[in-house]
């Protein structure tokens, strides 16, 4: 079946420390694939998304390139802030609409 | 507005007792679900429904029922509430069959079961 495989948290950074949260995924056919982020007390939000192979989603700092030769999407930020402390899901889409999450990644930036 | 809508944000509640939670969204999406996250955060989808039709239900205990009145709602009851049934639920929706397309998540329902 499908699954998505992130990096284990906590990932703990000090303010303007580069990010990279790893994830893999295995899948039927051509997924599209998302980062959600979840701040405190707050529901999951999209923070980016690819569709197709070799797509980079990108925003608010992060970017994510879709890498169907490795099957993975790492994100990546070049330099955190304090208020990108959150949870990151990774996640698929398959063309049947359904949607695998990965088990989310605690991220704490220090001042 | 708020696209997907859940009450109560917070439910305490004894165990054996029996409790709902209510889903709105006004995004005109046809797929509605339910996600249990626990406190390790791990997220678990529980339903799933199709323009009011089950498509999804994962290895939930029966105690757990959804109703979905028309495509806008999707409640969740829960009977004879346990301590383990203590998480934070979400409610989110989808346009259907759109793979290109994210899921909007609610607020989420913090359910403590004491």
């Amino acid at each position: 079946g499908d699954s998505v495989t992130q990096m284990e948290g906590p990932v703990t950074l000090s303010e303007e420390a580069f990010l990279t949260i790893n994830c893999t995924y295995t899948a039927t056919g051509y997924p599209s694939l998302f980062w959600y982020v979840q701040y405190p007390g707050e529901g999951l939000q999209l923070l980016l998304k690819a569709t197709k192979a070799d797509d980079k989603g990108s925003n608010k700092g992060f970017e994510a390139t879709y890498r169907k030769e490795t099957t993975s999407f790492h994100l990546e930020k070049g330099s955190v802030q304090v208020s990108d402390s959150a949870v990151y899901f990774c996640a698929l889409n398959t063309n049947a609409g359904k949607s695998t999450f990965g088990d989310g990644t605690t991220l704490t930036v220090k001042p | 507005d708020t696209a997907v809508s859940q009450t109560p944000k917070y439910l305490v509640t004894q165990m054996g007792n029996d409790k709902s939670i209510k889903c709105e969204q006004n995004l005109g999406h046809d797929t509605m679900y339910w996600y249990k996250q626990d406190s390790k955060k791990f997220l678990k989808i529980m339903f799933s429904y199709n323009n009011k039709e089950l498509i999804i239900n994962e290895t939930v205990p029966n105690r757990f029922s959804p109703k979905s009145p028309d495509k806008a709602h999707l409640n969740l009851h829960i009977n004879s509430l346990e301590l383990g049934d203590s998480a934070v639920y979400f409610c989110a929706s989808s346009p259907a069959g759109q793979k290109n397309t994210e899921a909007f998540f609610g607020q989420g329902t913090r359910l403590t079961v004491v």
